[in-house]
């Protein structure tokens, strides 16, 4: 079955570099694409970007200065880099596929 | 960016009671190859989204059928037929018709 698991620190300072890894299983990476979003505690969830099975990628337009994503293919795995971070980046983020299957999410706090 | 405005914010039900939220864009929502990409996710709390209703009618595998999905190019209606207990939560539409995709703010669904 499809299945999506994120991970990265829980605890990022100000002005850093958030990694986060999406480990997918259940489909493949060439064949179906991966977004994040996110979800500040208490509010709605924004779109971040996607990695199009092509390899393609787009962005949030507020956030496409700060953000990367790529992937690793023989790892089934998406890569989210976003930097810069500030404390209105603290939230949950999730990896999600086509079709809105959703992981767990990881909660990331930004604080110093 | 495609602006989803749904509405309303907040809505109070008792258990049987039908309701219906409103999703409403900024631009049509149909794409070139004919599909409009307007989808439902229901957020219970401290869970991650789950989908309810893809490419405006169509209901997922597993949903109940008092969930239904209405619209067409701009306006678009979510309409739960009779409210059960396990329905609480905060609706949201999204549209994956233009990238960047793009969220409403979210419908809270509270019991009466």
């Amino acid at each position: 079955q499809v299945q999506l698991t994120e991970s990265g620190p829980g605890l990022v300072h100000p002005s850093e570099t958030l990694s986060l890894t999406c480990t997918v299983s259940g489909f493949s990476l060439t064949g179906y694409s991966v977004y994040w979003v996110r979800q500040p505690s208490g509010k709605g969830l924004e779109w971040m970007g996607r990695m199009r099975y092509n390899g393609d990628t787009s962005y949030n337009s507020a956030l496409k200065s700060r953000l990367s994503i790529s992937r690793d293919t023989s790892k089934n795995q998406v890569f989210l880099k976003m930097n810069s971070l500030q404390t209105d980046d603290t939230g949950t983020y999730y990896c999600t596929r086509e079709g809105w299957y959703w992981g767990q999410g990881v909660m990331v706090t930004v604080s110093s | 960016d495609v602006v989803l405005t749904q509405t309303p914010p907040t809505l109070s039900a008792t258990i049987g009671q039908s309701v219906s939220i409103s999703c409403r864009s900024s631009q049509s929502l149909l794409h070139s190859n004919g599909n409009t990409y307007l989808n439902w996710l229901l957020q219970r709390p401290g869970q991650p989204p789950q989908l309810l209703i893809y490419l405006v009618s169509r209901l997922e595998s597993g949903v109940p059928n008092r969930f239904s999905g209405s619209g067409s190019g701009t306006d678009f209606t979510l309409k739960i037929s009779g409210v059960e207990a396990e329905d609480l939560g905060v609706y949201y539409c999204v549209q994956s018709t233009h990238a960047p995709y793009t969220f409403g703010a979210g419908t809270k669904l509270e019991l009466k």
